[in-house]
């Protein structure tokens, strides 16, 4: 597609339910990373895959998340039982491999109530 | 810990001013510092520095590091409305593949 796309743009959940996010990357672009923003403070790493390498999972912040992508296409980031601190916005990016300057979808905001 | 510090954290101006956008960092082994605008939710990548002195510009953006005081700045002269956003820093350490990112400077621009 022409630029990367995230759904839902907007999540409300209840507190211990599981939400599923969504990324569309730019098609052709092999890298693709999801960060976390909450209000008021810089984004958070998560998580990156690349082509069909072991991705680096380091930023996940526990066992309740978790991520998966098939070969070079969409990506889903996965939050069992859900916690109010987990509400933010998750941010995916995607961009041709080593290339910094990537590309950001629009986001997701998932607030748990 | 690798750290990266933005200032101010918000700032407010007219239209025309010129500001300047503050980023210190403290990284082990740095790689490149970049700089993003994000309105709404979405950031769009400004400027990747890699090397000391060497300024970037694009249109009434410009920005450069000093790799030796681990600083980078931004500066937009003639601002404009169109401008108001909250403007992040990130550094690249040479390992792995996350950037670092500051909490941002969010500037708005007044008519």
């Amino acid at each position: 597609g022409a630029g990367v796309s995230q759904s839902p743009s907007n999540k409300v959940t209840e507190k211990g339910k599981d939400v599923e996010l969504r990324c569309d990357p730019i098609s052709g672009h092999t890298a693709l990373y999801w960060y976390r923003q909450r209000l008021g403070q810089g984004l958070e790493f998560l998580i990156y895959f690349q082509g069909n390498s072991a991705p680096d999972k380091s930023g996940l912040p526990s066992d309740r998340f978790s991520a998966e992508r098939t070969g070079e296409s969409v990506s889903t980031l996965t939050i069992q039982r859900t916690q109010q601190e987990d509400s933010a916005v998750y941010l995916c990016a995607s961009s041709t491999a080593g290339n910094y300057g990537y590309t950001f979808g629009s986001g997701t905001r998932l607030t748990v109530v | 810990e690798d750290k990266v510090v933005q200032s101010p954290l918000s700032l407010v101006v007219h239209e025309g001013d010129t500001v300047t956008l503050n980023c210190s960092y403290e990284v082990t082994n740095f790689r490149s510092l970049l700089w993003y605008k994000q309105e709404k939710k979405a950031p769009t990548f400004l400027f990747m520095l890699t090397s000391s002195g060497i300024e970037k510009k694009s249109g009434r953006l410009s920005s450069i590091l000093d790799k030796k005081e681990l600083f980078s700045i931004l500066n937009i002269t003639a601002t404009q409305t169109g401008d108001s956003a909250i403007y992040l820093c990130a550094v690249r350490p040479n390992s792995g593949y996350a950037l670092n990112f500051g909490k941002g400077t969010s500037l708005l621009v007044t008519p």
